[in-house]
């Protein structure tokens, strides 16, 4: 059974750092794509980022290109998204969501249960 | 940027009805479009991949059709458990896109 564990959610201030993981588990996680997809409250979906199996092709969305830092370590098991120069509208719960076998990285076809960020002096 | 606009935002249905969704895109997509459930309190699942494949364990009653900037997601006679919010997801130009969402409420 895939299992996408996030973990690194919490309070920061505007202007602050975060690193999140996604602990995987269940399936061969170096032969697929990940990404990170976020909700703000009471919003719909925003794709954040996204990583081939391999590490070597990395997409960002407009929105967070040049502050945030997707990366993975296979021999954990773990994604991680680094995320610097926080503002309010990057309040969400952050998922991490697994994509398809190979060197795609869409569809989302198994998703963790978030970890909450909220940006707030 | 490519945008999606998904209608309608929000859908009253009886059971056994049948709902439709649409997504439409601002460019050509081709069949790069996927469709996702999200009910309150839990994370997204994946109901339907490029445009028409159902993926693996969804109900037989959802289906998804159209190819290059208008799609539909049909629910075949509607059950209690659909009650939701769908959500449509281009992958074309890999930025990832999502719809806004519609969601579906049970009479």
């Amino acid at each position: 059974e895939v299992q996408l564990l996030e973990s690194g959610g919490a309070l920061v201030p505007p202007g602050g750092s975060l690193r999140l993981s996604c602990a995987a588990s269940g399936f061969s996680f170096s032969n697929f794509g990940m990404n990170w997809v976020r909700q703000a409250p009471g919003k719909g979906l925003e794709w954040v980022s996204a990583l081939s199996g391999s590490g070597t092709s990395i997409y960002y969305g407009d929105s967070v290109r040049g502050r945030f830092t997707i990366s993975r370590d296979n021999s954990k098991n773990t994604l991680y998204l680094q995320m610097n120069s926080l503002t309010v509208e990057d309040t969400a719960l952050y998922y991490c969501a697994k994509g398809p076998y190979g060197s795609g990285i869409f569809p989302l076809d198994d998703w963790g249960q978030g970890t909450p960020v909220t940006v707030s002096s | 940027e490519i945008v999606l606009t998904q209608s309608p935002d929000f859908q009253s249905a009886s059971p056994k009805e049948e709902v439709t969704i649409t997504c439409r895109a601002s460019q050509y997509i081709g069949t790069s479009l996927h469709w996702y459930q999200q009910k309150p309190h839990q994370s997204p699942k994946l109901l339907i991949k490029f445009a028409s494949q159902s993926f693996s364990g969804v109900p037989s009653r959802f289906s998804g059709s159209g190819s290059g900037t208008d799609f539909t997601l049909t629910i075949k006679s509607l059950e209690a458990e659909d009650s939701a919010t769908y959500f449509c997801h281009q992958s074309s130009n890999l930025q990832g896109t999502f719809g806004q969402g519609t969601k579906v409420e049970i009479k």
